[in-house]
């Protein structure tokens, strides 16, 4: 049981180069998020996915896209890549809005240069 | 809209001390309320949540009451260690249904233990 697992750990790009995060968890959750963690401004919420087939706009989604391409796995895209997407991204799961507890990935570190 | 306000650090302790970080919140409906820990390197890990008023969530040593009168959530322990050092996040689920469906997070306390 690994949880929740992204890919890659760490990325370097040049602005206006593409990619996508990749994040897979094994707990059966129907719930998946993606957050941004910039410092002194703690996890603010890009995208996430209330259940397979449904993704919904959070907090600072601009220049984001996301697939929730089955139950398990949800990808983050950067189309185009700008310096203001410096940060560590982290992957969550939950099973539902009852069950509120969310289980978090271990995160990417992305460097736009 | 949601929002979570914790005291920001860094907070530097002497072993053995008693540890409070204080979390203040603000929601339109009744929110449960959470710690998370992050420590160097890793993701984040849920310390402790409370669901409902006057609710105490306690794990490794850690409590917190959730205090509706004062809309608070404040972290304690009684005396800390060396590796209870991390970033310590305040966070609130909003289950009013409005709004997005994700974790509103405080912007971490630092805590350092020193021996």
């Amino acid at each position: 049981n690994a949880g929740v697992t992204q890919t890659p750990k760490f990325q370097v790009l040049k602005t206006g180069q593409s990619m996508t995060l990749q994040c897979a968890q094994d707990m059966n959750h129907n719930s998946m998020y993606w957050y941004r963690q910039d410092p002194g401004m703690g996890l603010r919420l890009i995208y996430y996915s209330a259940s397979e087939g449904t993704t919904d706009k959070g907090e600072v989604p601009n220049g984001y896209n996301v697939s929730r391409l089955n139950k398990r796995e949800f990808s983050l895209r950067l189309e185009s890549a700008a310096p203001s997407q410096t940060s560590v991204y982290f992957c969550a799961s939950r099973r539902d809005r009852v069950q509120e507890t969310q289980y978090f990935g271990p995160g990417t570190r992305l460097l736009v240069l | 809209g949601d929002s979570v306000t914790q005291m920001e650090g860094p907070v530097t302790l002497s072993e053995e001390a008693f540890l409070t970080i204080n979390c203040t919140y603000t929601a339109t409906g009744y929110p449960s309320l959470f710690w998370y820990v992050q420590y160097p390197g890793e993701g984040l890990q849920l310390l402790l949540k409370a669901t409902k008023a006057d609710d105490k969530g306690s794990n490794k040593g850690f409590e917190a009451t959730y205090r509706k009168e004062t809309t608070s959530f404040h972290l304690e322990k009684g005396s800390v260690q060396v590796s209870d050092s991390a970033v310590y996040f305040c966070a609130l689920s909003d289950r009013s249904g409005g709004g997005a469906d994700g974790l509103t997070f405080g912007k971490g306390t630092h805590l350092i233990i020193q021996p």
